[in-house]
């Protein structure tokens, strides 16, 4: 078992760029989410899903959107980067029977 | 709404004392109670958790938690630290199935542990 996996580890994108943060997991778990993790913050939830072809919002989703086609994958999408959207990003996903969230290793990233 | 607070953005303890990191939560209905560490550059490992079972929970590496509804409290301690133990914790706070297993973070709390 992988777990979850998310690449790349880090990136530098240019204000106005786009980019895709991938996220998989192979523990067949229906829930998924993903979190940005700020110095000092916590971590706050950008998206979840609950299963192929259900997504919704978190508490930050503004300048992201998701999709999720299959169990196993969970892409989030930056469409327009901006400074404000440099951070730490985690996937994560849940095991409902142990109410338990397993996390990936998390993507750098800088907007400059 | 749920929230976590946790005490002290920083705590520093010699090697061998107890470690006690503090957690109060505030929910409306029965709380689901996560202690998640973070080493450097990694993701997050669940420490613990209490899910409306027995009040003192149990997790790896020697680190237990007890639920105490009257305080709304759920302190994690460790009786010896370890300079292992050096790391960023987090409490969560879920509200189950309700909120899709959604948790809501505290701070975190950075534990130094000194030789």
């Amino acid at each position: 078992n992988a777990g979850v996996t998310q690449t790349p580890k880090f990136r530098i994108l240019k204000i106005g760029q786009s980019m895709t943060l991938q996220c998989a997991q192979d523990m067949n778990h229906n829930y998924m989410y993903w979190y940005r993790q700020d110095p000092g913050m916590g971590l706050k939830l950008i998206y979840y899903s609950v299963g192929a072809g259900i997504t919704d919002k978190g508490e930050v989703p503004n300048g992201y959107n998701v999709s999720r086609s299959t169990t196993e994958d969970f892409p989030l999408r930056l469409e327009l980067a901006a400074p404000s959207q440099t951070s730490v990003y985690f996937c994560a996903s849940r095991d409902s029977s142990t109410d338990t969230q397993y996390f990936g290793p998390g993507t750098r990233l800088t907007v400059l | 709404a749920q929230s976590v607070t946790q005490l002290g953005s920083h705590v520093s303890v010699s090697e061998g004392a107890l470690v006690l990191l503090r957690c109060n939560y505030s929910s409306s209905v029965p709380p689901y109670l996560f202690w998640y560490v973070q080493y450097p550059n990694q993701g997050l490992q669940l420490l613990l958790k209490y899910t409306s079972a027995a009040t003192l929970v149990k997790g790896i590496n020697g680190f237990e938690a007890e639920f105490k509804k009257s305080e709304t409290s759920f302190h994690l301690t460790k009786p010896s630290a370890h300079m292992s133990d050096a790391a960023e914790y987090f409490c969560a706070v879920s509200d189950g199935v309700r909120s899709q297993g959604n948790l809501i973070f505290g701070k975190g709390t950075k534990l130094s542990v000194k030789p």
